[in-house]
Parts: structure tokens; sequence; C-alpha cells
């Protein structure tokens, strides 16, 4: 078993839905991240977050530590939001490394 | 703006080369990262690096290799490339400490013939 998992593994859209990412990990954490994939290859970060809940633009990345899990929201989805996203966490402990989810591809049509 | 780059987008070599990747980052970073990404499998880190000369093995080092001579600058070494390193490599670097977000680069596609 993975120590990150994430669902769906593919989600399509119609532009305007509300769409939710699901994340679940096994390990403890020291801070969990969000990251965005477009076609192409190059990786952003969206959020990085320890506890609680983060908002920028139509995002909102949620997390619940006793329960250890993360949602990723988007509100009024766009085309443009077509990406993979990526969930990855930082294990308690480890002060750099990374322990990465295999991706969400969303598609977002007219 | 943070910028990582690397030295190609897309890179054809022969089973046997030796093969080098470059990764260079703008915003003297202390800590920088080598990662493949191959279907199903999401992001697997190679080798790590906290300082200059300064190196770690990441989860899958073998058949792999780094140098890190200067704070800049992190290459990955293929000694030997061979078809199953053909994947899409990805460079990142960040501040070292907890509370910082990794950059990355816009990755290199190696195919291996």
């Amino acid at each position: 078993k993975n120590e990150v998992e994430q669902s769906p593994q593919n989600l399509t859209a119609q532009e305007g839905e509300f769409i939710t990412i699901n994340c679940s990990y096994s390990v403890g954490i020291s801070a969990l991240h969000w990251l965005q994939q477009h076609p192409g290859g190059g990786i952003v970060s969206l959020f990085m977050l320890s506890s609680g809940k983060k908002k920028h633009g139509r995002l909102i990345a949620t997390i619940n530590i006793q329960e250890k899990h993360s949602s990723l929201h988007i509100t009024a989805s766009h085309p443009r939001d077509s990406a993979v996203y990526i969930c990855a966490v930082r294990s308690a402990g480890t002060a750099s490394k990374l322990t990465f989810g295999t991706g969400t591809r969303l598609q977002v049509t007219l | 703006d943070v910028k990582v780059t690397q030295s190609s987008r897309y890179l054809v070599k022969r089973t046997g080369e030796k093969v080098f990747l470059e990764c260079v980052q703008d915003m003297d970073h202390e800590n920088m990262f080598w990662y493949r990404q191959d279907p199903g499998l999401g992001l697997r880190l190679i080798y790590f690096s906290y300082d200059v000369k300064m190196k770690e093995k990441g989860d899958i080092p073998e058949g792999y290799s780094v140098s890190r001579e200067k704070k800049e600058r992190f290459s990955l070494i293929l000694e030997s490339a061979s078809t199953n390193q053909t994947s899409m490599y990805l460079c990142a670097s960040r501040v070292h400490g907890l509370a910082y977000e990794q950059y990355f680069g816009p990755g290199t596609r190696l195919t291996v013939t």
C-alpha cells in the first residue's frame, strides 16, 4: 500500500462544476503539499499546509490531521484548470524528503 | 521569482552512453533534488543534496550518481544508460528547513534506445 493515496485517478468535469480531489496518507507528517502539473511537465506548488484550510483564488485546500486526509477543491472550474494534481507529504522527522501520490488527472470541458 | 532550469527538455541517448542532466537554480537554495516520474508511479526521489558537495541517496539511486560542486548547480549522471531509465526527470530546489516549498524545473524527457 502506498503511503500516499489519491482519488479519483481521473476526473472529467464540465466548466463551472465544483471539483474535489482527495488525498489520504498513512504516516505522521509535518506538512502536506498540493502541486499542479500541466501537459509538458512543469510542476507548480499550489499549497503547503500542516493544519486547517488555505484558499487561493478558486482553489481551497483542507487537511484533517487526525483522519490523515486532505482535500483540494476547485470552485467554478474552467478548462485551464485541466492538469494533473499531485499530493505530497513530508513525513515527520524528515526535513526535506517528500513522498508523492500518483496524481489525479483532471479534464474540464466546455 | 525562483527559477529552476534544466539543460534539455528532450534527450535521446543510446544504451550504454554516459548521460549528464544539469539543473541550475538562481535563488541560493541549499537543498536540491532529482526525481524521476513514470506513469502510475508518481515522482520518486533519486538523490538529493543538502548543500555543496553533500549528497544523499533517495529511494531509487541505483544506476545514477550526482555531483554538486557549486551551490546553484546539481547534476545527475547516468553512468551507462539503459532502456529502463527512459523517463521524465525533474529537478527541484528549496531553502533548507521544514516550512519551505520545493520549486521544480520544467523536466527533461529522456529516451534511451
